[in-house]
């Protein structure tokens, strides 16, 4: 498995709390991205990153925002958490452009109470 | 951005069985169409790709096809067995951003 690890793995909050998920790779590849999994929608991306401190909007960023200062790290937040945004959040990374797979992370599962 | 869709979302086939999964998608940008497997409370995982220069693809009891023209692309299981019972995924990308777009997943039970 590629060397992803994200943190937390399971995560409660309350609504209108800040909530922070990181994504961390030991492959040095230059895509990051975070998708979030929800049942009838399959993978959705929220957002990815093509460098350091180079990010753009997927098709959900809605309520999220990330950073990534370092090649290895890549920071989802979610500002002022609310019930829709529980989810299962996806990190992912990729090699290069066009024919490289993306390989996925463990998973963080969090639940907006 | 692209849009891929999936079909079907749910698929029971009987074990030595073949399943398909279709998908197609919108941008004909899109150049590379990985599949991946996805196990319960699993991350999914990359089982299959193919290339848009290349028409079909097989690796033992998996193959992919691939009609430009038609802008589809399929996924064929054969002699299936109980453990390829998971959620399956399309995806197409495009190189420019290195963006990829999912389907909404094919729930695959193979009855012994």
């Amino acid at each position: 498995d590629a060397g992803i690890t994200q943190s937390p793995r399971h995560k409660v909050t309350e609504t209108g709390t800040p909530v922070t998920l990181r994504c961390h790779q030991t492959e040095n590849h230059r895509y990051m991205y975070w998708y979030r999994q929800d049942p009838g929608h399959g993978l959705r991306l929220i957002h990815y990153s093509y460098g350091v401190k180079d990010t753009d909007k997927g098709e959900v960023s809605d309520g999220y925002s990330v950073s990534r200062s370092k090649t290895e790290d890549f920071l989802l937040t979610l500002e002022s958490a609310t019930s829709s945004q529980t989810s299962v959040y996806f990190c992912a990374i990729s090699a290069g452009t066009g024919a490289f797979g993306i390989y996925f992370g463990e998973g963080s599962w969090l639940t907006v109470v | 951005g692209e849009n891929v869709e999936q079909h079907p979302s749910t698929l029971s086939v009987q074990e030595g069985d073949s399943a398909v999964i279709k998908c197609t998608y919108s941008d004909s940008a899109s150049n590379y169409f990985p599949w991946y497997k996805q196990e319960l409370g699993k991350r999914p995982q990359l089982i299959i790709d193919i290339r848009s220069n290349v028409g079909e693809k097989k690796d033992q009891r998996i193959a992919v096809t691939l009609n430009k023209t038609a802008k589809h692309f399929s996924l064929h299981i054969t002699e299936t067995q109980p453990e390829d019972s998971a959620v399956y995924f399309c995806a197409a990308s495009i190189k420019t951003g290195n963006q990829f777009y999912f389907g909404t997943g094919t729930s695959l039970t193979v009855i012994p």
